[in-house]
C-alpha cells in the first residue's frame, strides 16, 4: 500500500485566493483525519470523517474552511478565501477501528 | 474535552544515554495512547502504543509505562542514538481508538554524538 497519499506537497499562494488539499486514504481504513500543525497550537484536529460522514468539524478555524469526503478513496480541504494565518503544514490521517493513524507526507501551505 | 501536557519541550542528551518523556492527561475515559515520532520536515508516524488494560510495553530501546490512577504516561528510550533525534509527539483517545486522538504539543529530542 502506498499510504496515505496528499497533494500538493507545497503550495504558495496570495491572500484572498481559494486552496484546495487533497486526500486519499489507505484503502479500507474508515476514518479519515484533517489536522493543522503549527509551531505555536502543534497538531490541531479540524475535522474527520467515518464512513465518509463527517462526525466533528468543531476543530474548523471559520468558515472559510470547509472539507467534503465524497467517497472512500478522496477528501478534500478548501479554504476560501485564504489569509496568511493559514500557512502551517496540513496533515490527512487514516486509520481503520482501533488501529494508529497513519499520517501522509502533508502540505505545507504558505499565503502570502 | 481531553487534554494532554507534554514535558519536557526541549530534551538534549549525550549518545547512549536515556531519555524521558512524560504526558498528563485530563480525561479518565481514555484508554489509549500512543506516541509518534516526527522528524525533521517528514510526517509524523506511529512508534508504540499503549491500552489502559497494561501498564507497560517495551519494543527494543523504547518502552512506555502507563499510571492510570495519575493519569499519566511516559515515553522511555534507552541507548539513545543520534538518528533518535526527533520531535516526539504523545496522545490520548478514547473508546480504544475507535476516537480522535488529543496530541502533546511535543518533545524535541536532540542525541549529540
Amino acid at each position: 500500500d502506498a499510504g496515505v497519499i496528499q497533494s500538493p506537497r507545497h503550495e504558495v499562494t496570495e491572500m484572498g485566493q481559494e486552496v484546495t488539499l487533497r486526500c486519499k486514504p489507505i484503502s479500507g481504513h474508515d476514518y479519515l483525519f484533517w489536522y493543522r500543525q503549527t509551531m505555536m497550537r502543534g497538531l490541531e484536529l479540524l475535522i474527520y470523517f467515518n464512513n465518509n460522514v463527517p462526525i466533528d468539524d468543531s476543530g474548523m478555524p471559520e468558515d472559510r474552511f470547509s472539507a467534503k469526503m465524497p467517497n472512500a478513496s478522496f477528501s478534500t480541504l478548501k479554504i476560501q478565501p485564504s489569509e496568511p494565518r493559514d500557512s502551517a503544514v496540513y496533515f490527512c490521517a487514516s486509520s481503520q477501528g482501533t488501529s494508529g493513524y497513519t499520517f501522509g507526507s502533508g502540505t505545507r501551505l504558505t499565503v502570502v | 474535552g481531553e487534554n494532554v501536557e507534554q514535558h519536557p519541550s526541549t530534551l538534549s542528551v549525550q549518545e547512549g544515554d536515556s531519555a524521558v518523556i512524560k504526558c498528563t492527561y485530563s480525561d479518565s475515559a481514555s484508554n489509549y495512547f500512543p506516541w509518534y515520532k516526527q522528524e525533521l520536515g517528514k510526517r509524523p508516524q506511529l512508534i508504540i502504543d499503549i491500552r489502559s488494560n497494561v501498564g507497560e510495553k517495551k519494543d527494543q530501546r523504547i518502552a512506555v509505562t502507563l499510571n492510570k490512577t495519575a493519569k499519566h504516561f511516559s515515553l522511555h528510550i534507552t541507548e539513545t542514538q543520534p538518528e533518535d533525534s526527533a520531535v516526539y509527539f504523545c496522545a490520548a483517545s478514547k473508546n480504544s481508538g475507535y476516537s480522535t486522538l488529543t496530541f502533546g504539543k511535543g518533545t524535541m529530542l536532540l542525541v549529540s554524538p
